[in-house]
Order: structure tokens, then C-alpha cells, then sequence
């Protein structure tokens, strides 16, 4: 049981470039979400989904999409990347809203 | 939309002392459910303690324990006993169809 897993765990990207990243779940949970972290700034929701086929805006979603294809996976896609992306991306997935929420291990982006 | 507001960015207890970790939030839902987070220097996220909003008595897991009080959207944490370990980073979150966080309090545990 893996839990969440997030990939890649480390990415350096220059101005412009796009790429994706992938979370996947083994726990047959229902909701996913896709969070960035800046120093001072705690956790921010960039969108979330609340089953398969089902996306929604959070509180920073501009310049991301997403997409969640199957249940297992919630994958977040940038598509022009710039300098102010530059953060801690993690993924977490609950499995009702009551639930305890498990976190991926991040992944660190850098924008050059 | 909801928001969740952590004023204490840092904070310092002494060992086998108590502290008390603040966090109000915002919303016009009657039912959500709400949480606090531990995140260590491994950046990985640990589920401390859980409060349903139906509910009045305040949860407790050991020795940490929250005062929900539901009309002031006031829920905060209290850790007694502080050990070491409890050095961290702590987030209060707010979840109904999505889950929010305030912006982190920084514990420090002086020996």
C-alpha cells in the first residue's frame, strides 16, 4: 500500500516550458487535491476534484489545469510555466470530506 | 469562500509546559468538519486531531486537545505536556467540499 505518490519529486523548468504532475492513490479515495506551498504562506488550493471525471477551482488556479481521467490518479498541468510557480506542490487525497487527508511526499519546482 | 486565518506565525513553549495554537475561519456552511496538521521539518503531513462542527464537545487525542467554539468559527489547539517532538509546523484546515489552510504557526520546544 503506497499511499499517495507524487511525480516527479524534484523539477527545474525554464520560462516558458510546460509540464505535468502526476498523483496517484491506491486507496480507492474520493476526493483529490492539488495544493502549492510558499514560505509564510501555508498551503494554498490550486483545484481539487471530488470524483472521477470531476475537477473544481480552488483558491490559486490560474495558470494550472488538471485533469482526473481515472480515480487514482489527479494529475496537474502547467502549461506555460513562470517564475511565480516556483513553490512546493503536494497532492493530497481524502476519502470522504470527513476523513483524515494523506499527503503525497511534494515536489519541488523550480522556474528559471 | 471560506477562508481560514492563523495570526500566530510562531510560537515557543519550554518543555513539559502548554501551549495553545490559534485559528478562527470563515464561512456561512453549518456543516464541515475541521482539522489540525503537523508538518515536521520532512515536509510530511500528520494528522493531529479532527472536530466535527455537528458536534459540541471538543475532541481530544492524548495529549492534544481543540476549544471549538462554533459561533465565534473559533478553533484552537492545545498541546500539553510539550515534548521535543512537537516541534513543527502546525496548520489548522477547513474542509466542506474542499479543504483550506491557514497559513501555518511555527512551534518551537526549548529544553
Amino acid at each position: 500500500n503506497a499511499g499517495v505518490t507524487q511525480t516527479p519529486k524534484f523539477r527545474v523548468l525554464k520560462t516558458g516550458q510546460s509540464m505535468t504532475l502526476l498523483c496517484a492513490q491506491d486507496m480507492n479515495h474520493e476526493y483529490m487535491y492539488w495544493y502549492r506551498q510558499d514560505p509564510g504562506m501555508g498551503l494554498r488550493l490550486i483545484h481539487y476534484s471530488v470524483g472521477e471525471g470531476t475537477t473544481a477551482k480552488g483558491e490559486v488556479p490560474d495558470g494550472y489545469n488538471v485533469s482526473r481521467l481515472k480515480k487514482q490518479n489527479f494529475l496537474l498541468g502547467l502549461e506555460s510555466a513562470a517564475p511565480s510557480q516556483t513553490s512546493v506542490y503536494f497532492c493530497a487525497s481524502t476519502f470522504w470530506r470527513n476523513t483524515e487527508a494523506f499527503f503525497g511526499q511534494g515536489t519541488r519546482l523550480t522556474v528559471v | 469562500a471560506q477562508t481560514v486565518t492563523q495570526s500566530q506565525p510562531e510560537m515557543s513553549v519550554q518543555e513539559a509546559e502548554t501551549v495553545t495554537l490559534s485559528c478562527t475561519y470563515d464561512t456561512s456552511e453549518s456543516d464541515y468538519y475541521l482539522f489540525w496538521y503537523k508538518q515536521p521539518p520532512s515536509r510530511q503531513m500528520i494528522l493531529v486531531i479532527r472536530q466535527e462542527a455537528y458536534k459540541q464537545q471538543n475532541a481530544t487525542e492524548n495529549r492534544f486537545s481543540v476549544n471549538f467554539q462554533k459561533a465565534a468559527k473559533s478553533f484552537s489547539l492545545k498541546i500539553s505536556d510539550s515534548q521535543l517532538g512537537d516541534a513543527a509546523m502546525y496548520f489548522c484546515a477547513y474542509m466542506n467540499s474542499d479543504m483550506r489552510f491557514g497559513a501555518g504557526t511555527r512551534l518551537t520546544v526549548k529544553p
